[in-house]
């Protein structure tokens, strides 16, 4: 079955600390599809970044990078120079397909707090 | 800009209520969810549905039905609500032709009294 699994409940750092979330999937597909998901305390999940089990590159953006493993089956995301605007709830997501529909498995979600 | 709109951000409703989630989304997207997120457990699928008046159960449908008369409209229905069904809801949406990421509402904050 399909999986997400993200270990860490809830991590505190300083702000300026350089921070991963760590995220293992399980999946018997060779095509599929990993997000990472930011909540804010507003609530909205806003997406972060994409990436197909095709693409093992590393991504950076600005201050937010990825590292895509198949061999480990992780998808970690880093946080460097963290600040207090960074702190929210973040899911790691895989899809899947049923029917030709896309669908999305989440992770338990990590609360990252930042403190000033 | 894209846009899912949840029409409550807080509810509160009496046991044995009957209860309307609603969800609208001005992408023309084919797909839409509704999730139930509750801490611990993380997003968990209720419903989902891929066309007008097509839908298919996800993890967790018991006490639950959906609607799907619009296709920028999709309403999650607690026939009779009980107190275990307090939490968040959030709905999404994905245009269903490419595997792209899925558009979330703000979410609708549940509370069975």
């Amino acid at each position: 079955a399909q999986k997400v699994t993200q270990a860490q409940t809830e991590i505190s750092v300083v702000e300026k600390e350089d921070v991963t979330l760590d995220c293992v999937y399980e999946t018997r597909d060779t095509t599929y599809y990993l997000f990472w998901y930011k909540q804010p305390p507003s609530g909205e999940l806003v997406f972060l970044i994409r990436r197909n089990s095709f693409d093992e590159q590393n991504e950076i953006s600005g201050r937010y990078s990825w590292n895509f493993q198949k061999s480990t089956s992780s998808f970690n995301f880093t946080i460097t120079a963290s600040q207090v605007v960074d702190s929210a709830v973040y899911f790691c997501a895989l899809s899947e397909t049923t029917s030709g529909t896309y669908k999305y498995i989440f992770g338990t979600g990590t609360r990252l707090k930042v403190l000033a | 800009d894209v846009k899912v709109t949840q029409s409550s951000r807080y509810l509160v409703k009496r046991t044995g209520e009957k209860v309307f989630l609603e969800c609208v989304q001005d992408m023309d997207h084919e797909n839409m969810f509704w999730y139930r997120q509750d801490p611990g457990l993380g997003l968990r699928l209720i419903y989902f549905s891929y066309d007008v008046k097509m839908k298919e159960k996800g993890d967790i449908p018991e006490g639950y039905s959906v609607s799907r008369e619009k296709k920028e409209r999709f309403s999650l229905i607690l026939e009779s609500a009980s107190t275990n069904q307090t939490s968040m809801y959030l709905c999404a949406s994905n245009p269903g032709v490419l595997n792209t990421e899925a558009f979330f509402g703000q979410g609708t904050r549940l509370t069975v009294v």
